[in-house]
């Protein structure tokens, strides 16, 4: 089974401080993509990175894809009460008999204080 | 609207009592998954499948059963239910390519008695 370990595990961090997720895994995926999730409801996608190496951006969100696509970053700059919630890493399977499979990670438990 | 459906939102039942859970989804979407979401441990894939008829164990998959005779449905079926699985479940369905997450449903909060 592939495993993504995501830290930390809870973050609480006054309003417009920056702050950092990491995911990271020793197997390699064929993609990594990041999921935001309300109390009560389901995971909403933000972002699928593909390419190793690959950055996107999300407004005040960036995500980084590692080189040998086995680890991935979320960085929110000057963050804002509404951005309060968990968010998820999750890994798709490179191939295999277990193709599209997707392994999440733990979750990060973000607050944001005013 | 694109989205997935998770039927009931709620459920109560008795050890034993058999059950179903429908999933349905809209956006001709040839994958489907079912997760459970445990406090401390995470979202956990059940069953997954590719396309209709071709479905997969996931990580935990004692105690359940899934079927894919249509494309836009994935229902997952607990025989006999214990206690150990009362949980927030969630359908989630994606097109299949690198590019596209899954979207998932609202979940249904099973509580085995």
């Amino acid at each position: 089974t592939q495993l993504l370990e995501q830290s930390p595990q809870f973050l609480s961090i006054q309003e417009g401080e920056n702050l950092t997720v990491y995911c990271n895994s020793s197997s390699v995926f064929s993609s990594l993509q990041w999921y935001r999730q309300e109390p009560g409801e389901g995971p909403v996608l933000l972002v699928t990175v593909v390419t190793g190496g690959e950055v996107k951006k999300l407004k005040r969100l960036t995500f980084q894809f590692g080189d040998a696509r086995k680890d991935s970053s979320l960085h929110i700059t000057a963050a804002q009460p509404g951005d309060t919630g968990l968010y998820l890493c999750a890994g798709k399977n490179a191939g295999g008999t277990s193709y599209g499979k997707l392994t999440f990670g733990q979750g990060t438990i973000l607050t944001v204080h005013p | 609207e694109a989205q997935v459906t998770q039927n009931p939102r709620y459920l109560i039942t008795v050890t034993g009592k058999k059950l179903t859970v429908t999933c349905s989804q809209n956006m001709n979407h040839e994958y489907m998954s079912w997760y459970r979401q445990d406090p401390g441990l995470g979202l956990r894939q059940i069953y997954y499948s590719m396309n209709v008829e071709v479905t997969d164990k996931g990580d935990v998959p004692e105690g359940y059963k899934v079927s894919r005779k249509e494309k836009r449905n994935f229902p997952l079926i607990l025989e006999s239910p214990s206690p150990n699985q009362t949980s927030l479940y969630f359908c989630a369905s994606s097109p299949g390519t690198e590019l596209y997450g899954y979207t998932f449903g609202s979940g249904t909060r099973l509580t085995v008695v």
